[in-house]
């Protein structure tokens, strides 16, 4: 089955600095990850998503690059900002087969005033 | 994700004791999903259902059912109670290829 690894497990950086994390992911039959933040006390929610016919995908701050032939996809966070601070998911999936949905470890982001 | 509610929210049990979390959804989605997450860790996928009247297992099934009555409703229920699933409880429909998680349930094992 799909194993997902995600890195680093924490991260701090200076507000303002980028922050990226990585997942690699080992099933090639995988064609959708998504991103999902995680405050604390609070439920997992989808920041972005790519899926494999694209390369990258920006939303303002927030950018994810996949590359199909490794393996592996980033989120790329640039200007941090406090709010930023959070637990980070990735996850990969094929279809829209649910059951194949499995997520990374999750990364702690501390985004330092 | 205003569309997904879970019940109750809090809950403590003592071990042995049975409960049931209920998970209820209005965006007509098909497939919906029960995730548990321990402190610090991530999400493991405990039930599934692709439909309604359809369940199936998921990487931590032990210790859990399910019951899948109608499309809107997802329940998850815990026979004899024990410490090691202290944990949130997390239901989640699916959209397209896309989870959205309920609000979750926080459960107490003593």
């Amino acid at each position: 089955g799909e194993n997902v690894e995600q890195h680093p497990s924490t991260l701090s950086v200076q507000e303002g600095d980028s922050a990226v994390i990585k997942c690699t992911y080992s099933d090639s039959a995988s064609n959708y990850f998504p991103w999902y933040k995680q405050e604390l006390g609070k439920r997992p929610q989808l920041i972005i998503d790519i899926r494999s016919n694209v390369g990258e995908k920006k939303d303002q701050r927030i950018a994810v690059t996949l590359n199909k032939t490794a393996k592996h996809f980033s989120l790329h966070i640039t200007e941090t900002q406090p709010e930023d601070s959070a637990v980070y998911f990735c996850a990969a999936s094929m279809d829209n087969y649910g059951q194949n949905f499995v997520f990374g470890p999750g990364t702690r982001l501390s985004v330092l005033p | 994700n205003a569309g997904v509610t879970q019940t109750p929210k809090f809950q403590v049990l003592k071990t042995g004791q049975s409960m049931t979390l209920q998970c209820a959804q209005d965006m007509n989605h098909n497939s919906m999903y029960w995730y548990r997450q321990d402190p610090g860790m991530g999400l493991r996928l405990i039930y599934y259902s692709a439909s309604e009247g359809t369940t199936d297992k998921g990487e931590v099934p032990n210790g859990y059912n399910v019951s899948r009555l109608n499309k809107r409703e997802f329940s998850l229920r815990l026979e004899s109670a024990a410490p090691s699933q202290t944990s949130v409880y997390f239901c989640a429909p699916l959209e397209q290829e896309t989870q959205y998680f309920g609000p979750g349930t926080r459960l107490l094992v003593l």
